[in-house]
């Protein structure tokens, strides 16, 4: 089956500090991979995708870049604020079924806090 | 434009009482998705409709569990009896087409006692 394993946090960081949270993926097929972040309080927001090997994802100063080769999709910053202080969720997308039936598989999170 | 919306965004309900949670996809998305998510747990799928069929609904436990999505457009999913395992966060998200990004709501937090 598909499945998504991401780095066990909780993550603490200062403030301008680089950030890695990994992300690695098995899949039957070829998955479209993402990044959701949840703010205290608020729903899922998309972060970032890529659809294809190679691919970069980018938004809000993260990145993440599509490893066929070690299935992995691993998110990056290299100056975390304190409002980038949230819960990520790394996903995959492929296709279930006959058709275009699309689901969303995630990891467990990852919780990040950004200290001053 | 106005988000998914989804209410309550909290419950409180002893085991085996009744409960619905209803969700307000974003205005011309036909699909709408019902996640569970669990405690330390990424979100886990619970029925996907498009329009009003619901076209994936595996990971649903039908005992209990059961949704509707009349004329396409607002949905609710409801528990019957609830049981103290089904303490999560239910979570509603739309978007215009099956392969499209989709958009989540708040939640709405449950705790049965």
């Amino acid at each position: 089956g598909n499945s998504v394993t991401q780095m066990e946090g909780p993550v603490t960081l200062s403030e301008e500090a680089f950030l890695t949270i990994n992300c690695t993926y098995t899949a039957t097929g070829y998955p479209s991979l993402f990044w959701y972040v949840q703010y205290p309080g608020e729903g899922l927001q998309l972060l970032l995708k890529a659809t294809k090997a190679d691919d970069k994802g980018s938004n809000k100063g993260f990145e993440a870049t599509y490893r066929k080769e070690t299935t992995s999709f691993h998110l990056e910053k290299g100056s975390v604020q304190v409002s980038d202080s949230a819960v990520y969720f790394c996903a995959l997308r492929i296709r279930g079924g006959g058709g275009s039936n699309y689901k969303l598989t995630f990891g467990k999170g990852t919780l990040l806090t950004v200290n001053p | 434009e106005a988000g998914v919306v989804q209410s309550p965004r909290y419950k409180i309900i002893e085991k085996k009482q009744p409960v619905a949670f209803w969700c307000n996809p974003i205005s011309g998305h036909n699909t709408l998705y019902w996640y569970l998510q669990n405690l330390g747990q990424g979100p886990e799928l619970l029925i996907r409709y498009e329009n009003e069929e619901a076209v994936d609904d595996s990971q649903l436990p039908k005992d209990r569990f059961s949704a509707e999505r009349l004329k396409g457009v607002d949905s609710t999913l409801k528990i019957q009896p609830a049981e103290l395992g089904d303490s999560a966060v239910y979570l509603c998200a739309s978007s215009l087409r099956d392969d499209r990004e989709a958009f989540f709501g708040q939640g709405t937090r449950l705790t049965v006692v």
